[in-house]
């Protein structure tokens, strides 16, 4: 069965500090790739998108992450974050095989101390 | 707010009982997605809904819950003969589809069942 896996559940650093969440998914095929964030007390919203093209994907507050196909890896990263980047991280996979579900990890819970 | 809004925010049942949730997607969405989350763990897929015709179903799914979008606008989701497992939080998310296929999430509904 198709899975997604996120290397850290707990993650702690201070301000400044560089961010990297790994997230790899099991899929053979054509995939669209996604990170969601969850901050404190809100609903879960799109951080970045991977369809196709660049691997090297840009998104909002500063985050990239990188579509590496051979490691079928789509690492989240940020050269230094702030405390307003506390919450919860979600990759999230959808495959293309004519399906609509995305299939979410388990989510990485990042701690940024001021 | 334009959002995707679900209710009710909170649901605390016994055992047994029936219970029904609502969402309202954005409005010019025509895909409807339910998803269910428990504590540590990302959301989960549980069905799919393009305008009013229900395309996917997780083979997870116990013949308990069913779920409907009659008139591709509002959708409910009805859980009959609660059992403690079923205590989580219930995700909403609705998309334009096609190449866009961002996720918009509700807040939930957290279900608890005594």
């Amino acid at each position: 069965a198709q899975s997604v896996s996120q290397h850290n559940h707990h993650v702690i650093l201070s301000e400044a500090a560089s961010l990297e969440l790994g997230c790899n998914y099991s899929y053979g095929g054509t995939v669209n790739l996604f990170w969601y964030v969850q901050y404190p007390g809100q609903h879960l919203q799109l951080l970045l998108k991977y369809f196709s093209g660049d691997p090297l994907v840009k998104g909002i507050k500063g985050f990239e992450a990188e579509f590496i196909k051979s490691k079928f890896s789509f690492n989240l990263r940020k050269p230094s974050v702030q405390w307003s980047d506390t919450a919860e991280y979600f990759c999230a996979v959808k495959l293309n095989t004519g399906g609509f579900k995305t299939i979410f990890g388990a989510g990485t819970r990042l701690f940024v101390k001021a | 707010d334009t959002g995707v809004s679900q209710d009710p925010r909170h649901k605390i049942t016994k055992r047994g009982q029936n219970v029904t949730f609502r969402c309202d997607p954005i409005s010019e969405h025509n895909r409807l997605y339910w998803y269910r989350q428990t504590l540590g763990q990302g959301p989960e897929f549980l069905t799919y809904f393009q305008n009013e015709a229900q395309l996917e179903k997780s083979r997870l799914l116990s013949d308990r819950f069913s779920a409907e979008r009659p008139k591709g606008s509002f959708s409910t989701l009805e859980i009959q003969r609660t059992e403690q497992g079923d205590s989580a939080m219930y995700l909403c998310a609705s998309s334009l589809g096609g190449t866009n296929e961002k996720l918009f999430f509700g807040s939930g509904t957290q279900l608890s069942v005594l």
